[in-house]
């Protein structure tokens, strides 16, 4: 079993809709929680991260960590064509140093 | 240009034949990892430095690949004797000291091709 889980997708939306993206992990471990976006043969790009319970908040985008459920959601207001990517979830025990990311979610919006 | 940078950005190999890449950090991050990404995968971790030192490996680093980062500024990645199972894309990050470790800047990737 990974210790990190995401929902594989694909997802596919239309303009102007709310994404929710999520991952489960399993390592308690985890100290910070991270979400990236890549785009088709590109390095992915951090969106944001996050440190405690609780949500925050980066203009369209909403990160949500819920460590006593070992899960974390990335939410998506008004979602663009430009959102279409796929989007990564990484954390990071910082004892360990290095970036445990999930599969991805390949989301698709639509004009 | 103030990003992570790598080269060369895509690399056809024939089985057997050795590779290096090279990875250019972000100036004065003293973090720099090495991840490999298949296609529908999430990137794997490989191997870090700070500065100079290689802190960690994976176990995915058999005894074919080797990563240096002399004097710790840009890295080096070697894989000797290469698999079609290790065509993949190459990924460099750089970051700052911690607790900067979440500020992880990706390049490009390099993409390995073993024919």
């Amino acid at each position: 079993q990974k210790e990190v889980e995401q929902d594989p997708g694909p997802l596919s939306v239309p303009e102007g809709a709310i994404v929710s993206l999520n991952c489960t992990y399993s390592n308690s471990a985890f100290q910070y929680f991270m979400w990236y976006r890549q785009y088709s043969r590109k390095g992915p790009e951090l969106l944001m991260y996050t440190y405690s319970s609780g949500n925050k908040e980066d203009g369209r985008f909403t990160a949500q960590v819920d460590k006593s459920s070992k899960y974390i959601s990335l939410f998506i207001r008004d979602s663009q064509p430009s959102d279409s990517a796929t989007y990564l979830c990484a954390m990071i025990n910082t004892n360990a140093g290095k970036s445990t990311f999930g599969d991805g979610t390949t989301l698709t919006v639509k004009p | 240009d103030t990003g992570v940078s790598q080269n060369p950005r895509h690399k056809i190999t024939k089985r057997g034949q050795n590779v290096t890449f090279r990875c250019d950090p972000i100036s004065e991050h003293n973090r720099l990892y090495w991840y490999r990404q298949t296609l529908g995968q999430g990137p794997e971790f490989l191997t870090y430095f700070q500065n100079e030192a290689q802190l960690e490996k994976s176990r995915l680093l058999s005894d074919r690949f080797s990563a240096e980062r002399p004097k710790g500024s840009f890295s080096t990645l070697e894989i000797q004797r290469t698999e079609q199972g290790d065509s993949a894309m190459y990924l460099c990050a750089s970051s700052p000291r911690p607790p900067g470790d979440t500020e992880a800047f990706f390049g490009q990737g390099t993409r390995l091709t073993v024919v």
